[in-house]
């Protein structure tokens, strides 16, 4: 059982690149979520899915799309790089929406230069 | 903008004292959760609590929920320096069950 898997761990970008990190997990979870974290700012929740073809805006979903064909994946898309998404981007997924249990992905590291 | 704000950002103890850690939100809630995360790794869910529930327990942690001051607090008793950790609280609101919204967290330092 791996839990939530996060690829790729680091990344770096050049300003206007585009990347894709990826969110799988094997619990069949129906609701996923993508946080960025910066220091001193906490988890900001960027998109949510409650199940496969669903997604919704979190706090900060600009400069972000994601899609939800399958109830394992969960993939963030970042369409054209920027400084400013230098973070720490953590996926995470429950059962259902998040009065259960929430699992954490290890985190993906990102550099935008 | 984040719905929970914690109180203190930073708290250093010795081994053995109680560590407590306080959280506000500013809307009505379905559930507030607590979550550690060791420095450079994923968040770890510690306890959940309801609404309707006024305090919960689990192993040295006891945590409160007050609704009408809309505030939570976190204890871990006779802490050890493995709890050497950040903490935070996050909220699901009661209209919206689909985001759970987390503060900016406390950071705890256990001394050996």
């Amino acid at each position: 059982n791996a839990g939530v898997t996060q690829t790729p761990k680091f990344q770096v970008l050049k300003t206007g690149q585009s990347m894709t990190l990826q969110c799988a997990q094997d619990m069949n979870h129906e609701y996923m979520s993508w946080y960025r974290q910066d220091p001193g700012m906490g988890l900001r929740l960027i998109h949510y899915s409650v199940g496969a073809g669903i997604t919704d805006q979190g706090e900060v979903p600009n400069g972000y799309n994601v899609s939800r064909s399958t109830t394992e994946d969960f993939p963030l898309r970042l369409l054209s790089a920027a400084p400013s998404q230098t973070s720490v981007y953590f996926c995470a997924s429950s059962r259902r929406a998040p009065g259960d249990t929430i699992y954490f992905g290890e985190g993906s590291w990102l550099t935008v230069v | 903008s984040q719905q929970g704000e914690e109180d203190p950002q930073a708290l250093s103890i010795q081994e053995g004292e109680n560590a407590t850690m306080n959280c506000s939100y500013k809307t009505s809630i379905n559930n507030l959760q607590w979550y550690r995360q060791n420095s450079g790794r994923g968040l770890v869910h510690l306890i959940l609590i309801r609404s309707n529930e006024r305090e919960k327990h689990s192993g040295r942690l006891r945590v409160t929920l007050d609704t009408s001051k809309k505030s939570s607090s976190l204890l871990i008793t006779a802490s050890r320096a493995a709890d050497t950790a950040s903490y935070f609280c996050a909220t699901v609101g009661s209209g919206n069950t689909g985001k759970l919204i987390f503060g900016q967290g406390t950071t705890l330092q256990v001394k050996p």
